[in-house]
């Protein structure tokens, strides 16, 4: 069954501090991966795009890094800021039963306290 | 930067009532997404739109669910009959591509049926 997990379920840190958020995904086959961040009652806004043949990839603080062998894929948030707190959600997509289908995590909901 | 807009913000609707949701697309983009997002759910695929026709549909998007594009800045979802269940976010989304393009969501549609 094709799954995306994610990891934690919510998470708490300091402002400036780093954090790192979980992906794994059973999705076959597999085109590309995505991490969105929600804001609250707002929509979804693409931090990132990997391809199956990309490692790695930045968008300012946001580092995304991708393993397509052990279907893992984590975000890495540097200096944290106020603004960081929003729920990431990982997309994984793929071409399965002769269409494109994209299949959503459940997110990951991070708070950053002063 | 251009951006995907949805009308109304929140609509409220009496059960068994005819509803339509609006998004004007980012302009160039040729793809046409909804997905809906229950309250403390991942976000749900239901339909995708290309060429003036439906390109995918989830088993969500049963024939209560039509949608259309009336105009050449318009995309429209309508749900014929609603159900207490389908209270949800409704998001709206385009793309220039449909594989390794980010889709640009709308801020949504909060929809609630009493």
């Amino acid at each position: 069954k094709n799954q995306v997990e994610q990891s934690p379920q919510s998470l708490i840190i300091l402002e400036g501090k780093n954090c790192t958020l979980q992906c794994n995904y059973t999705v076959s086959p597999f085109s590309n991966l995505r991490w969105y961040k929600q804001d609250t009652g707002r929509g979804p806004v693409s931090l990132t795009i990997m391809t199956f043949s990309e490692n790695t990839k930045s968008n300012g603080r946001y580092t995304a890094t991708l393993d397509a062998d052990t279907k893992q894929s984590s975000l890495h948030i540097t200096a944290s800021q106020l603004s960081d707190s929003a729920s990431y959600i990982c997309v994984v997509s793929g071409w399965m039963d002769s269409s494109y289908k994209l299949i959503f995590g459940s997110g990951t909901r991070l708070l950053v306290r002063p | 930067e251009p951006e995907v807009t949805q009308t109304p913000s929140h609509q409220v609707t009496q059960m068994g009532q005819e509803v339509i949701l609006r998004c004007v697309p980012i302009s160039n983009h040729l793809y046409f997404y909804w997905y809906r997002q229950i309250l403390g759910q991942k976000v749900e695929f239901l339909v995708s739109f290309y060429n003036n026709e439906i390109s995918e549909k989830s088993e969500i998007f049963d024939d209560q669910f039509s949608v259309e594009r009336p105009d050449g800045s318009n995309f429209t979802l309508k749900i014929r009959s609603t159900k207490l269940e389908d209270s949800a976010m409704y998001f709206c989304a385009s793309s220039e591509g449909v594989s390794n393009q980010p889709q640009h969501f709308g801020d949504g549609t909060r929809l609630s049926i009493l």
